[in-house]
């Protein structure tokens, strides 16, 4: 059971290039989210994806462009990344069951730098 | 103000002592909260849910006070493998799956 797959696992870039982050669960999991984690600043979402089909803004969205490709995936894609994207990316996916243990499963990140 | 507060820390804690963290959240409507643990350079993993009538998992003790708007950790007998950060986590209502982190709280255990 991979639970929740990312990549890259590391990335450099150079300013204005672009990128896309891939995510994949084989949870069956409805919604999905992509956080970044900056030191001092906690996690932070930038999209999520309620159910296949549907996206919506997080906290810091400017900068970012997301797919929800289907069930399992959901990409981020960074058009013309900017020192200021440095840091790193978690992807997520959740399902909201009454009376269980709910929580997130977290990929193992993607630290990006933006030079 | 921050959805979510903690103390960031770091706590440096001998070996076998106990400690307590606090966390305080801001939208009274909150409905769900958690704790995760975060080891350095790793991916956040759920440690416990937090219920209003308090949870204990082995040395864990999670308490909730939806009156003052706190959350609390409590650990006992500590070892070194709990060296973390602890993220303090919010659900804000049943429609949303969306949750809140604080920014945690450092943890080491001494030897």
């Amino acid at each position: 059971n991979a639970g929740v797959t990312q990549t890259p696992k590391f990335q450099v870039l150079k300013t204005g290039q672009s990128m896309t982050l891939q995510c994949a669960q084989d949870m069956n999991h409805n919604s999905m989210y992509w956080y970044r984690q900056d030191p001092g600043m906690g996690l932070r979402l930038i999209y999520y994806s309620a159910s296949e089909g549907t996206t919506d803004k997080g906290e810091v969205p400017n900068g970012y462009n997301v797919s929800r490709l289907n069930k399992r995936e959901f990409s981020l894609r960074l058009e013309s990344a900017a020192p200021s994207q440095t840091s790193v990316y978690f992807c997520a996916s959740s399902e909201w069951r009454a009376g269980g243990n709910y929580g997130y499963t977290f990929g193992s990140g993607t630290r990006l730098t933006v030079v | 103000r921050k959805e979510v507060e903690q103390d960031p820390g770091p706590f440096n804690v001998p070996e076998g002592a106990t400690v307590a963290f606090n966390c305080t959240y801001s939208n009274s409507a909150s409905q769900s909260f958690f704790w995760y643990r975060q080891d350095c350079r790793k991916e956040p993993k759920l440690l416990m849910s937090v219920y209003s009538s308090g949870n204990e998992d082995g040395r864990f003790t999670a308490q909730l006070n939806r009156a003052s708007q706190y959350i609390s950790l409590l650990i006992r007998d500590s070892k070194l493998s709990d060296s973390a950060t602890y993220l303090c986590v919010v659900k804000l209502d049943f429609g949303n799956e969306k949750l809140t982190f604080g920014t945690g709280t450092r943890l080491t255990i001494i030897p």
